[in-house]
């Protein structure tokens, strides 16, 4: 089945440690997505990818990076952890054509916790 | 700046009852709507997407409608039951952006 992959699903840093999160997608989108959901929050938009074209929401720290080598990958890099970067990790993609008709498709999520 | 709001934050109900879920957004300049399920700890389930043209959306016991020109959406749960517990996520579609969410409505259904 055609689907989105996250890995891990849990992952637990210490504060200041970077790390990365891992999404793979089987649906060959263009449109790659990550969003950040704390608790009993929306979830809420960091960047998206649109084939290589890199685009960062204006109020993203600094301190999260994403990396996409290809079409299938996306990462998540955050740099120094704190303890309010603690949250679900959600990827999620679409298909390139700006229509009413695009669904996006989320993955699992990956829990980070950070000590 | 669009901003979704849902109401109720949380509801309660006996097995079996119908139910609606409210969702608001303040821009009407969307692409489409997504109703979203996620269980505890778990991600995003799509439900139902409507299209900005459209009015409602069905898939068994849910419907969806959609009043683009007032900024509005139900979720209408028929016959609920307990496996239906969970968060409900309202999500728009505005451009070429990712989707702006709102908060959740937390549902129980009681056995």
């Amino acid at each position: 089945d055609a689907m989105v992959i996250q890995n891990p699903r849990y992952q637990v840093t210490q504060f200041g440690k970077p790390v990365t999160l891992s999404c793979s997608q089987t649906l060959n989108h263009n449109v790659m997505y990550w969003y950040q959901q704390k608790s009993s929050q929306a979830p809420k938009l960091l960047f998206h990818y649109y084939d290589k074209d890199f685009n960062n929401e204006a109020d993203t720290p600094d301190n999260f990076q994403s990396r996409r080598p290809n079409t299938s990958f996306c990462f998540l890099d955050i740099r120094s952890p704190g303890l309010g970067d603690a949250a679900m990790y959600l990827c999620a993609t679409s298909s390139a054509a700006l229509s009413s008709y695009n669904e996006q498709f989320f993955g699992p999520g990956t829990r980070l916790t950070v000590l | 700046k669009q901003e979704v709001t849902q109401i109720p934050a949380a509801l309660s109900v006996p097995e079996g009852e119908n139910l609606v879920l409210n969702c608001s957004f303040t821009d009407s300049a969307i692409y489409n709507l997504q109703w979203f399920r996620q269980d505890p700890g778990k991600g995003l389930t799509s439900l139902l997407l409507i299209q900005s043209s459209q009015r409602e959306q069905t898939s068994g016991r849910l419907n969806a409608s959609l009043d683009k020109s007032s900024g509005r959406s139900t979720l209408y749960i028929a016959a609920s039951q307990p496996g239906d517990s969970a968060t409900y996520l309202c999500a728009v579609r505005g451009g070429a952006d990712g989707l702006t969410f709102g908060k959740g409505t937390h549902l129980i259904i009681q056995p």
